[in-house]
């Protein structure tokens, strides 16, 4: 049953931590993306890829960070540098150019306490 | 600079009726638009697209209009079901460092049907 995982679901740092939100898929995708929902904002991309060992900066990229080290898995790190954390965020991947729409995975929840 | 906007956060209708969610766009240069659901703290997941070539698609109870002299888009449900209740997110597809495409998307409508 292909998809996307995300986890862990719900995530709490600390103030000056770095922690890093994963994302897997067994779709075979070639791109991966990383979004930030915020309310009121929509979805906004954080970083993508298209393939092994590549990625791109998308329009809120500071502060964050990603690598591509499998096909599979796109990691999002989110360093002590990210301003304002707490969001909600999503990760997907799709075919080629993603003409035919991305697959979602379900979320992380991240709360800077 | 929002490209893609859906200026009304909410909308309520009632079950067996019509429900209508409207998109506005500013960049010319978007190719390819879809609509996506969405349910709380869940990841969205895609409805139905529409090719910038076509003026209509059509999906079951699911019917996106494009207006690409108005750059307007809209998705119609018909009839409208409580379990289609949900945030709606439009977006559209547009090229993106050369080799890509990406998807900017709207702020999202959320829709209550009511039985």
């Amino acid at each position: 049953d292909g998809g996307i995982t995300q986890s862990p679901k719900y995530l709490f740092r600390k103030e000056g931590q770095n922690v890093t939100l994963s994302c897997e898929q067994n779709l075979n995708h070639d791109a991966m993306y990383w979004y930030r929902q915020d309310p009121g904002q929509g979805l906004r991309l954080i970083y993508y890829s298209q393939i092994v060992n590549d990625f791109q900066k998308g329009d809120i990229a500071e502060g964050y960070s990603v690598s591509r080290e499998k096909k599979e898995s796109f990691p999002l790190t989110v360093t002590s540098a990210q301003k304002n954390p707490t969001a909600f965020y999503l990760c997907a991947s799709s075919w080629g150019q993603g003409r035919g729409g991305y697959t979602f995975g379900s979320g992380t929840r991240l709360t800077v306490v | 600079d929002q490209q893609v906007k859906q200026n009304s956060p909410s909308l309520s209708v009632q079950e067996g009726r019509i429900s209508i969610l409207n998109c506005d766009y500013t960049n010319s240069m978007f190719d390819y638009f879809l609509w996506y659901k969405k349910y709380p703290a869940e990841g969205p997941t895609f409805l139905i697209s529409i090719s910038s070539i076509k003026d209509k698609n059509e999906d079951g109870r699911f019917t996106v209009f494009l207006n690409k002299s108005a750059k307007h888009l809209s998705l119609h449900i018909v009839p409208s079901q409580p379990g289609d209740s949900a945030v709606y997110f439009c977006a559209a597809s547009v090229r993106y460092g050369g080799a890509t495409n990406k998807l900017i998307f709207g702020t999202g409508t959320l829709l209550a049907v009511q039985p």
